[in-house]
């Protein structure tokens, strides 16, 4: 089957760094996006990685391994604005997303 | 770019009432729409993927008769929820793909029904 696994729920302080991990099952894999979504919002992009590496994107950067079926976000310098929640969402051999709950993250002054 | 428009952004209506959502991609033409339906703290459910002149598909589960979905041109896909009962309730949101090397899904901001 298809999953994704990603903790529900994390704290951070603003100004810190937090790495939201996410591990993943997908029938064939065509790399794997990262969203975020405030409460009451739809997702906006925030990256993609295909190939295994770093992604740097400003404050955010992302992760990946295929081998291992794992990816991580990492948000430095946290602002209070980021607090929302993450998903990871893996591409399968249909091009099609895959969805999880997402990660929420919440951010103390 | 790749800025994707729903409207209407709310809807309130009576059980028993049909409602049309319309979603546009604005500065890019999207071969391939999505609609998610999205109910309070749990993950997006895709409902169907719609193609531009063809029938859309849907996943498992989900009635096509009562979820209609039309994909008439390349920038605009709608979905019609018919005879709305208040299990209907949720926030609809469409994706559009953006085509290119990698092909990212955008969202609209998104629809909240209400059904009374």
């Amino acid at each position: 089957g298809q999953n994704i696994d990603q903790p529900t729920e994390m704290t951070a302080t603003e100004g810190a760094i937090v790495q939201i991990n996410c591990t993943y099952q997908t029938s064939g894999f065509n790399g794997l996006f990262w969203y975020q979504q405030h409460a009451g919002e739809a997702p906006t992009f925030l990256s993609y990685n295909v190939l295994d590496g770093l992604e740097e994107k400003g404050r955010f950067s992302s992760f990946l391994s295929r081998s291992k079926g794992y990816s991580y976000l990492l948000l430095k310098e946290l602002q209070m604005k980021d607090s929302a929640s993450y998903l990871c969402a893996p591409m399968d051999s249909n091009y099609q997303l895959i969805w999880g709950a997402g990660t929420k993250l919440i951010i103390k002054p | 770019g790749a800025v994707v428009s729903q409207h209407p952004s709310w809807v309130i209506c009576k059980s028993g009432t049909s409602v049309k959502i319309e979603c546009r991609s604005l500065d890019f033409q999207a071969t391939t729409m999505f609609w998610y339906r999205q109910f309070p703290k749990q993950s997006l459910m895709l409902m169907a993927t719609s193609n531009e002149g063809s029938k859309a598909t849907y996943e498992q589960g989900v009635e096509k008769d009562k979820f209609l979905i039309n994909h008439a041109s390349l920038t605009l896909s709608t979905l019609t929820v018919t005879s709305a009962h208040p299990e209907d309730s949720s926030f609809y949101i469409c994706s559009a793909n953006s085509g290119g090397e990698v092909e990212t899904q955008y969202f609209g901001p998104g629809t909240r029904l209400l059904v009374l």
